[in-house]
């Protein structure tokens, strides 16, 4: 049971170029969510999905896009890269609950740290 | 879309008790608070969760007032491996999950 695996862990990119982070759970959780990380800063929401074939905008969207193709697996693209985007890349899943109690509870990855130059 | 507010840093010493208090005064009905941990260069791990009143765990305790208006997170004799930033969220904003600034906790010998 891996939990959350990121992919790549690091990245370099130069200007312009494209990528794209894998972010897969084993855990059939239907909630996952990208995150990115600045230095000394909170997590901002970049993208996230309620359920596999779903996903909606977060807080700072723009400049990614992101596909959820099947339920274990939820891409994050940059189509292209900007130095503003280097950053840490945290992905997570939560279950769901139902009717009544929320889910709050998520499970993060490890990270990618991405250096766009 | 409720809003977190905790202190941006706090410091203590081994042994000692440490509260960290979230305000957040627009909470909805059906918000759940949150709390996560999370250490340098890791993703955040989910510490503890509740409505009202008082939950407890074996990491730590939260205190939740009648108004819920607030919470506080009360870490029992701190060590320095419980440095690190600790997140306030609340409810689960239909599916999104928000976290604010955060507060980062230096434990110090």
């Amino acid at each position: 049971n891996a939990g959350v695996t990121q992919t790549p862990k690091f990245r370099v990119l130069k200007t312009g170029q494209s990528m794209t982070l894998l972010c897969a759970q084993d855990m059939n959780h239907e909630y996952m969510y990208w995150y990115r990380q600045d230095p000394g800063m909170g997590l901002r929401l970049i993208h996230y999905s309620v359920g596999e074939g779903t996903t909606a905008k977060g807080e700072v969207p723009d400049g990614y896009n992101v596909s959820r193709l099947k339920k274990q697996n939820f891409l994050l693209g940059l189509e292209s890269a900007a130095p503003s985007q280097t950053s840490v890349y945290f992905c997570a899943s939560s279950y769901s609950t139902g009717a009544g109690q929320q889910n709050t509870e998520a499970f993060f990855g490890q990270g990618t740290r991405l250096t766009v130059v | 879309l409720a809003k977190t507010t905790q202190p941006i840093s706090m410091d203590s010493y081994e042994g000692q008790e440490v509260n960290i208090t979230c305000s957040h005064n627009n909470i909805a009905t059906n918000d759940y608070i949150t709390w996560y941990q999370q250490f340098p260069s890791q993703g955040p791990r989910f510490i503890i969760q509740g409505y009202k009143t008082k939950v407890t765990n074996e990491v730590a305790s939260l205190f939740i007032p009648a108004d819920r208006k607030s919470s506080t997170l009360s870490l029992p004799r701190v060590s320095l491996s419980d440095t690190a930033v600790y997140y306030c969220l609340v409810g689960n904003q239909g599916g999104k999950l928000i976290f604010g600034q955060g507060t980062e906790l230096s434990v110090k010998p």
